[in-house]
């Protein structure tokens, strides 16, 4: 089952900030966040893991809550380079430790 | 340099004509998945391997299939393809749920 992911879309001038959410259903050990530009591969963002433990990115920050199984990305001072769909992946307790279940998908667009 | 390597990057074929799309990993990764990507749907996982000779049905698995004989490839086969399968399809692997997964660059197939 997908985790749901809100806002579906949002529009930014360049420098505001944005947060993208990610909720399932199931209880979670990992979530990951991947940035997709038109036409080519997700690509990695930030891996959050059950406990605290988090590996990405210097200049994306994000959260974890197990006890909700909700995740938020936060985009700061966004820049023109930050366009493109984000996406959720969680890795969920029961299923296969490598089994990554994707959301629809944020689409975010930074004006100048 | 690490990579996964899709192919083809585009495909056109008609209805009812086999076609296997070609994964290959350079990481002597375990994990493998297929996803196939629609508008508005993000990316719906169609199979996935946890090493070789073991793999499991994604979410949507129907009319397709797929092999894991070795470590670095992971084939998916469309026996019979149809009009409902023109879809972007990605390849991916990784270490495991607490580490990164890489993305093949693609396959676009339109089936008429």
């Amino acid at each position: 089952q997908q985790p749901v992911q809100s806002p579906q879309a949002v529009i930014l001038r360049e420098g505001e900030d944005a947060v993208i959410n990610c909720s399932s259903s199931k209880a979670l050990y990992s979530v990951h966040w991947y940035r997709q530009k038109h036409g080519e591969a997700p690509v990695f963002l930030m891996i959050l893991l059950k406990g605290g433990e988090q590996k990405g990115h210097e200049k994306i920050s994000a959260s974890f809550n197990e006890k909700k199984q909700q995740s938020s990305l936060y985009l700061t001072a966004s820049q023109l380079s930050y366009s493109g769909t984000y996406f959720c992946g969680t890795g969920n307790y029961g299923g296969s430790q490598g089994n990554l279940i994707f959301g629809k998908g944020t689409k975010l667009s930074v004006k100048p | 340099e690490a990579q996964v390597t899709q192919n083809p990057r585009y495909l056109i074929t008609v209805t009812g004509k086999k076609l296997t799309v070609t994964c290959s990993q350079n990481m002597n990764h375990e994990y493998m998945s297929w996803y196939r990507q629609d508008p508005g749907l993000g990316l719906r996982q169609i199979y996935y391997s946890m090493n070789v000779e073991v793999t499991d049905k994604g979410d949507v698995p129907e009319g397709y299939k797929v092999s894991r004989k070795e470590k670095r490839n992971f084939p998916l086969i469309l026996e019979s393809p149809s009009p409902n399968q023109t879809s972007l399809y990605f390849c991916a692997s990784s270490l495991g749920g607490k580490t990164e997964a890489f993305f093949g660059q693609g396959t676009r197939l339109t089936v008429v």
